[in-house]
């Protein structure tokens, strides 16, 4: 098993422009979560989805954010405009069917995005 | 909501000794409480969970109990290794409502 794949692992950008992440979760599993990491806020849900459809998006700080799920196999989260408190460690993870946040999530390896 | 605390924020031991970490909860209707362990530049990884209807649960050196009356869950570490070395976090979750992780507890074991 790959486990949860995330890309790009690092991203650096300028303010204003647009950033995506991407992310594969694992096959099997139809629940995808996005989470936003930082020193002060620690680990926080964004968003996430059951089979492809977004259930819960109330942790998405602004309109800036917006995330998708077209298929079983990937997700993406953009920032649009990108601000340079959007500077962040964001994680994508996974986990099986049944009761969500009940079972153990996958993580992926993050992304580590500066906005400069 | 629910609202997830742990104590120490940072916590040093010596190689061997024992390490415990402290969460409280604030929904009693609270019935999943897992724990993550996230090495420095590294994704978080699940160690060990219980839920609700269990007081004490244990892996190996691992262990994690449940107080439901004082809302309350704390890990033990026990024969702590360098390895144990990393960033621990509680989570709490009320049958997939308000899940939500604390703010983080730094361990550091000294060789």
């Amino acid at each position: 098993d790959a486990g949860v794949i995330q890309s790009p692992r690092h991203e650096v950008t300028e303010m204003g422009q647009e950033v995506t992440l991407r992310c594969k979760p694992i096959s099997g599993h139809d629940y995808l979560f996005w989470y936003r990491q930082t020193m002060m806020r620690g680990l926080e849900l964004l968003i996430y989805f059951n089979n492809n459809v977004p259930i819960d998006d109330s942790g998405m700080p602004e309109d800036r954010f917006s995330a998708k799920m077209p298929n079983a196999s990937f997700s993406t989260l953009k920032i649009q405009p990108s601000e340079p408190r959007d500077s962040a460690v964001y994680f994508c993870a996974s986990s099986p069917p049944g009761q969500v946040f009940n079972q153990p999530q996958h993580f992926g390896d993050g992304t580590r995005l500066s906005i400069l | 909501g629910e609202n997830v605390e742990q104590h120490p924020s940072t916590l040093s031991v010596q190689e061997g000794d024992s390490a415990v970490i402290k969460c409280t909860y604030s929904d009693s209707a609270s019935n999943y409480f897992p724990w993550y362990k996230q090495e420095l530049g590294k994704r978080p990884q699940l160690i060990i969970d219980i839920r609700s209807n269990v007081g004490e649960k244990k892996d190996q050196r691992i262990a994690v109990t449940l107080n439901k009356t004082a809302k309350h869950f704390s890990l033990h570490i026990t024969e702590t290794q360098p390895e144990d070395s990393a960033v621990y976090f509680c989570a709490a979750t009320n049958y997939g409502q308000n899940f939500v992780f604390g703010p983080g507890t730094r361990l550091s074991v000294l060789p």
